[in-house]
């Protein structure tokens, strides 16, 4: 079946400029995680969405970054006023079930690398 | 609160020997613990998990993890290396709860032809 999957691939922008980056999560996942990765480094958690549950926004490291998801389905994830500091790797993951019991693995995306000029 | 540590950022073998890649854990109660594995220019790709049961965990391409309770480790394992082992290995960890995964720092393997 479909994993999950990310657009744009790629996103070159220049300082200053908004950015929105897509997230399809797997049908029927109701956990979707955000994440960054800058070059050759860790993960970066950035926001936590749980079914209708009020997302955990503790990993945005500014409020020039937001997210948005509607039910279980798709998020977007909006830069705005970019920086140089913002190019990195978004990675998107997505998981069968959240915040509970359980031990469901999350299942990544191929990521948006977003360059800021 | 939950922690991951991976305490070498890189390790190198030469194809055909055994490799680990340690990982140790922080965690309140008893603890999901979590492999991937990114290959240049792709997303993680999960390889096995322990949640219960046996404390030797088999995953995908012969991979293995050993959970050592006494010691909050979840080390990965292969007999045999292969040069398509070669990537960036994460271990991760969730609580019982099904707080928020938290990642290690990640560990590069090379794995010498």
């Amino acid at each position: 079946g479909a994993g999950v999957s990310q657009s744009p691939s790629n996103k070159v922008t220049e300082k200053g400029k908004d950015v929105e980056l897509r997230c399809d999560p797997i049908s029927g996942h109701t956990a979707l995680y955000w994440y960054r990765q800058r070059l050759g480094q860790g993960l970066e958690f950035l926001i936590y969405f749980q079914g209708n549950s009020a997302p955990d926004k503790s990993g945005l490291p500014s409020d020039r970054f937001s997210a948005e998801r509607t039910g279980e389905s798709v998020s977007t994830l909006t830069i705005q006023r970019t920086q140089q500091e913002d190019s990195a790797v978004y990675l998107c993951a997505s998981s069968p079930r959240g915040r509970g019991t359980s031990g469901y693995e999350q299942y990544f995306g191929p990521g948006t690398r977003l360059t800021v000029t | 609160a939950q922690s991951v540590a991976q305490p070498e950022d890189q390790v190198n073998v030469a194809e055909g020997n055994p490799l680990t890649v340690k990982c140790t854990y922080s965690v309140s109660g008893n603890p999901y613990l979590f492999w991937y594995v990114q290959y240049p220019n792709r997303g993680l790709q999960f390889l096995l998990k322990y949640i219960t049961g046996d404390n030797l965990v088999k995953g995908s391409y012969g991979f293995e993890a050993e959970f050592n309770k006494s010691q909050t480790s979840f080390h990965l394992k292969k007999p045999s290396a292969l040069v398509s082992d070669s990537a960036l290995y994460f271990c991760a960890v969730r609580d019982l709860y099904g707080q928020n995964f938290v990642f290690g720092p990640g560990t590069r393997l090379s794995v010498l032809p």
